[in-house]
């Protein structure tokens, strides 16, 4: 498919375990973004990415969070040591280019942590 | 700051009625995008339509159309006879130039279109 491509769907995992959430942006998507959906803060901004670096990491919420991107692709968002209050819908955008260009988003990564 | 307020959080609507949904923003900054997503049942936010600041003029797609008043920085979103299929979470984003693109959203607004 020509879209956003997240994995795992659902995840569910037990308090202070670690877990990876993957993202596959468009192909020739230079910039690529990561939310999180929670019932209480609604949609929040976590980090974006322009090619492999990370400009902006303002929204992540703690040194817990932690993500890269290799080859200009695919990115990985890391939770260590994870917590209740980290259960949310994680989404991934991508877009063409930074500043201001529409950002497309995948399906989701619905992690619940026990 | 950036600021986006969806006011209405559900609107419950009888098919073939016409709906508006509000967003306001705040913003100092002189460029900048706003944005409407769809979120239906299914998770999945679906881009709707992107507005630059310095274009003030409506737009019209089929059913959907939208009301950009930099004057009241507000930035409406009317479904004129709305169907079933309309039934979803409808958010409104704000993207400013100098930082780097991120999505401030505002709350969502749960529209529910009844038969």
């Amino acid at each position: 498919g020509a879209g956003v491509s997240q994995s795992p769907s659902n995840k569910v995992t037990e308090k202070g375990k670690d877990v990876e959430l993957r993202c596959d942006p468009i192909s020739g998507h230079t910039a690529l973004y990561w939310y999180r959906q929670s019932l209480g803060q609604g949609l929040e901004f976590l980090i974006y990415f322009q090619g492999n670096s990370a400009p902006d990491k303002s929204g992540l919420p703690s040194d817990r969070f932690s993500a890269e991107r290799t080859g200009g692709s695919v990115s990985t968002l890391t939770i260590q040591r994870t917590q209740q209050e980290d259960s949310a819908v994680y989404l991934c955008a991508s877009s063409l280019r930074i500043l201001l260009e529409t950002q497309y988003f995948g399906p989701g990564t619905r992690l619940l942590v026990l | 700051a950036q600021k986006v307020t969806q006011a209405q959080t559900e609107i419950s609507v009888v098919e073939k009625e016409d709906v508006t949904l509000d967003c306001v923003y705040e913003t100092r900054d002189t460029t900048y995008y706003l944005f409407w997503y769809k979120q239906p049942p299914s998770g999945e936010l679906v881009f709707l339509i992107r507005r630059n600041s310095f274009d003030e003029q409506n737009e019209i797609s089929g059913r959907y159309s939208w009301n950009f008043q930099k004057s009241t920085s507000s930035f409406n979103f009317t479904i004129t006879a709305s169907q079933v299929v309309d039934s979803a979470v409808y958010f409104c984003a704000l993207s400013v130039q100098n930082q780097g693109g991120k999505l401030i959203f505002g709350q969502g607004t749960e529209l529910s279109v009844k038969p």
